[in-house]
């Protein structure tokens, strides 16, 4: 499968601990993005990468998120100190560095559980 | 900052009818996206539009992107259980360049 990979699908835990959540884009897509989702809504803009630089990151995300992308392939979402409105579905998208095309290939998503 | 509003929220149809759903930015946009989320899945990317005015036909699915590149519109002819789930569209543009803004999606359900 050369889609875009999440992992862990599913993850549950305790407010107050760190989680951290990986995306392995299709290879060669130099643009990565990563979306929070609830139900009922539409994906939520985090953060964007293009190949490791991260040249843009939502305003409405407090300094408890933080996301890397080393190498400009993988990338990690981190969440410090969960709380309970962090529970939601964390998507990743990729996209290809063909010029004009900025359609975005999503993964299956991580659903994180803060109890 | 740039939103992307679309209307309806929910949408029910009998099969074989059609069902419209349009969205609407704020600012400008280079160019829009429409995505479909099937129940429990991830989003799956339909079509991109960029030339104002453009119309694009995808069997059933014809897209529209308005002249003034503000809104568009995604029109599915006679529905199939097979269209069911919710379709957004996602604008790119406004104040930043690369960030793509999601609509709150329009979601159908489909009567058989």
């Amino acid at each position: 499968d050369t889609g875009v990979s999440q992992d862990p699908r599913h993850k549950i835990t305790k407010r107050g601990q760190n989680v951290t959540f990986r995306c392995d884009p299709i290879s060669e897509h130099n643009r990565l993005y990563w979306y929070r989702q609830t139900l009922g809504q539409g994906p939520e803009f985090l953060t964007y990468f293009q190949n490791e630089a991260q040249l843009e990151k939502s305003r409405l995300l407090s300094d408890r998120f933080s996301a890397e992308r080393p190498k400009g392939s993988f990338s990690t979402l981190e969440i410090q100190r969960t709380e309970q409105g962090d529970s939601a579905m964390y998507l990743c998208a990729s996209s290809p560095r063909v010029a004009g095309a900025w359609e975005q290939y999503f993964g299956p998503g991580t659903r994180l559980t803060v109890t | 900052g740039q939103q992307v509003m679309q209307i309806p929220q929910y949408q029910h149809v009998q099969e074989g009818e059609d069902f419209t759903t349009y969205c609407n930015s704020s600012t400008t946009l280079s160019n829009i996206q429409w995505y479909k989320q099937r129940p429990g899945g991830h989003p799956v990317f339909l079509i991109q539009l960029v030339k104002s005015g453009e119309v694009k036909k995808q069997k059933r699915l014809t897209f529209q992107f308005g002249e003034a590149k503000k809104n568009s519109s995604l029109h599915i002819t006679a529905t199939q259980t097979t269209d069911v789930g919710t379709y957004f569209c996602a604008g790119r543009g406004g104040t930043s360049y690369d960030k793509v803004i999601f609509g709150p999606g329009t979601s159908l359900s489909v009567i058989p």
